[in-house]
């Protein structure tokens, strides 16, 4: 069975500071990983998805790594903005399989 | 592209009611997937449909809880009977044809924005 971990739960920090969120995952037999993000009382929005034969993927500010062997994933934000405060929320999908399996998240507040 | 509709977006029911919850699926996508979120948890899978198939329920509470996705019309959630236990976020997911794992990115899922379930 997959189990994912996100840590921290919650994090706060300035304006303009860089967030490293972190995610590990227990079965290393991925197809994928994919980063949401989740504002509250809405949906979630896919940020990155790095495929198991990738190590990174990078969108503007955003930054995901992938680690197989060593099951970790983590996503870097550079320069916070107040509108980055979102959940984020880690899920992998195993090899052969259609289910993903979700971290609880991770809680950022960007303070202005 | 509307993208995944689900409907209600707020649902509120008393102990007893039903419950039934409606997505649609992005256009050219023929599988549905359901997922709960309970407070302060990670999303759990549910239910894995197909046009008129359910091919993977394994996620589903045993009692109370029904899925379908008919050749016509939008994926349901029925929940019967709503225990408080119920009050959740229910996100509904699509893919096109999702194929072998190992074959290709089409199993990459689109979500809606969820339906929240208040039992009072």
């Amino acid at each position: 069975k997959q189990e994912v971990t996100q840590i921290p739960a919650a994090l706060s920090v300035p304006e303009g500071e860089n967030l490293v969120l972190n995610c590990s995952f227990t079965d290393s037999a991925i197809y994928n990983l994919q980063w949401f993000r989740q504002d509250p009382g809405k949906g979630l929005t896919s940020l990155l998805l790095i495929q198991s034969s990738q190590r990174e993927q990078t969108s503007g500010r955003l930054n995901a790594s992938l680690d197989k062997s060593s099951g970790r994933s983590t996503l870097y934000i550079a320069a916070s903005q107040p509108g980055d405060s979102a959940t984020y929320l880690c899920a992998v999908l195993r090899s052969n399989d259609y289910k993903l399996s979700f971290g609880a998240g991770t809680t950022v507040t960007v303070r202005a | 592209n509307a993208g995944v509709m689900q409907n209600p977006r707020h649902l509120v029911r008393r102990r007893g009611q039903e419950a039934r919850l409606r997505c649609s699926p992005m256009k050219g996508h023929s599988h549905v997937y359901w997922y709960r979120q309970l407070p302060e948890e990670g999303l759990k899978f549910m239910v894995y449909l197909q046009k008129e198939n359910i091919i993977d329920e394994s996620g589903m509470p045993k009692e109370r809880f029904s899925a379908e996705f008919p050749k016509e019309g939008p994926s349901i959630l029925r929940i019967q009977q709503v225990v408080r236990g119920d009050s959740a976020a229910y996100f509904c997911a699509s893919s096109p044809d999702p194929g072998p794992a190992a074959s290709s990115g089409a199993n990459v899922l689109t979500f809606g924005a969820g339906s929240r379930l208040t039992v009072l």
